[in-house]
């Protein structure tokens, strides 16, 4: 069964550095997205991409964050300056078309911890 | 906007006997989906089972099965002969217009031997 792939699976980072989250969608797959759990919390929406631009984002997706899809394979979110309160797993996840008929596949998400 | 409410934080269960996650939702539209999402302790996001708000029959997936009352906007999802590999967080979710899901808080279900 086709998977979502998400590296790296924990990264470590120091408050104020830049982080890179990859994840390689499925591969027929058109839309994209990237949402947060903080530990202990519910799963939060972050942002959804379609044809190389962002369809929706949320409130936590302020300047800090960035996603691209550099080289038509990779889907990528990038943290510019991490914080603290950025410690949480991130899951990739995506689906062949918006509507609503259509369901996600999730990765298995990669845990950052900013120290 | 959408929201998914979840009652129950933990649950615990015998092996081999039934739990039932409580689940409610709001959102104005008509065309919608539902999902459980289990979460073991590896953190990773397994979809349990969904169902189609325009289809009135209850899907069913082995031991999963849900109770769907639209009209009291109640998604309950049902784990018969539980068993130890259960054990995890369970969420309920809402896809409706636009691609995002929204999910509820979370049922941790604990399947004791």
């Amino acid at each position: 069964e086709p998977e979502v792939t998400q590296t790296p699976s924990h990264q470590v980072t120091q408050m104020g550095q830049e982080v890179i989250l990859r994840c390689v969608p499925i591969s027929n797959h058109l839309y994209f997205y990237w949402y947060r759990q903080i530990l202990g919390q519910k799963v939060e929406f972050l942002v959804s991409f379609y044809n190389n631009e962002i369809s929706e984002k949320s409130e936590i997706f302020d300047d800090q964050f960035s996603v691209e899809r550099p080289d038509g394979s990779n889907f990528t979110l990038k943290i510019r300056s991490t914080k603290l309160e950025d410690s949480a797993m991130y899951f990739c996840a995506s689906s062949e078309s918006p509507s609503v008929t259509y369901g996600y596949t999730f990765g298995s998400g990669t845990r950052l911890t900013v120290v | 906007a959408q929201t998914v409410t979840q009652s129950q934080p933990e649950m615990s269960v015998q092996e081999a006997e039934t739990v039932t996650l409580s689940c409610t939702y709001d959102t104005s539209e008509n065309n919608y989906y539902l999902f459980w999402y289990k979460q073991p302790p590896s953190r990773q996001m397994i979809l349990v089972i969904r169902q189609e708000a325009y289809k009135q029959q209850n899907a069913t997936e082995n031991r999963f099965s849900v109770n769907f009352q639209k009209a009291a906007k109640s998604f309950s999802l049902k784990i018969s002969d539980s068993q130890l590999g259960d054990t995890a967080m369970y969420f309920c979710a809402i896809k409706a217009a636009g691609n995002k899901l929204t999910f509820g808080g979370g049922t941790r279900v604990l399947v004791k031997p």
